[in-house]
């Protein structure tokens, strides 16, 4: 059981140029999730999906896209990298609560991909 | 607005005495309440989080916070603290009312050292 993995761990990118992060879980969770932490920010949600072909802004969506093709994978696309998305990107999941307060769960990390765009 | 606060950058501790870590929140209605710790290069381990209940959450690692309601308030404790306990450790809330998935709102995180 792998739980949460990310690829890649560490890119480099130029301002302007495109890439794609892929995040994957084998826990069948429902719920995933993109952040980005910068120094002294904590974690900020990008974007999350509550399901397969589901997707939904977070508190930091601009200048990112995602997609949830399959239950197992949550993908991040840069389209125009810029120097201000320089970040560490953490994916999580959790299972999908049944009951009135949905998404209570544990959230479970990947670990973590280092950008830098120059 | 939902917001979380850990209003110390950083807290030193000597190993074997007691630490704390201070979170404190601000929800519309009943918080949901989580720490979760990083160590370096590493993402987030989940530690313990308060539903409902006992305000005191025992969790992983010897770890236990307490809920104080009318303090807003939700710190982490350790009656011992060891040399790997030292990490950075993240306060974390989610509304009960806030129905869009498992959003939760971050602290921006507090640098714990246990020195030997």
């Amino acid at each position: 059981n792998a739980g949460v993995t990310q690829t890649p761990k560490f890119r480099v990118l130029k301002t302007g140029q495109s890439m794609t992060l892929l995040c994957a879980q084998d826990m069948n969770h429902e719920y995933m999730y993109w952040y980005r932490q910068d120094p002294g920010m904590g974690l900020r949600l990008i974007h999350y999906s509550v399901g397969e072909g589901t997707t939904a802004k977070g508190e930091v969506p601009d200048g990112y896209n995602v997609s949830r093709l399959k239950k197992q994978n949550f993908l991040l696309g840069l389209e125009s990298a810029a120097p201000s998305q320089t970040s560490v990107y953490f994916c999580a999941s959790s299972e999908e609560t049944s009951g009135g307060a949905r998404g209570l769960d544990t959230q479970y990390f990947g670990p973590g991909t280092r950008l830098t765009v120059l | 607005a939902q917001s979380v606060a850990q209003p110390e950058d950083q807290v030193n501790v000597a190993e074997g005495n007691p630490l704390t870590v201070k979170c404190t929140y601000s929800v519309s209605g009943n918080p949901y309440l989580f720490w979760y710790v990083q160590y370096p290069n590493r993402g987030l381990q989940f530690l313990l989080k308060y539903i409902t209940g006992d305000n005191l959450v025992k969790g992983s690692y010897g770890f236990e916070a307490e809920f104080n309601k009318s303090q807003t308030s939700f710190h982490l404790k350790k009656p011992s603290a060891l040399v790997s306990d030292s990490a950075l450790y993240f306060c974390a809330v989610r509304d009960a009312f806030y129905n869009q998935g498992g959003k939760l709102i971050f602290g921006q995180g507090t640098e714990l050292s246990v020195k030997p």
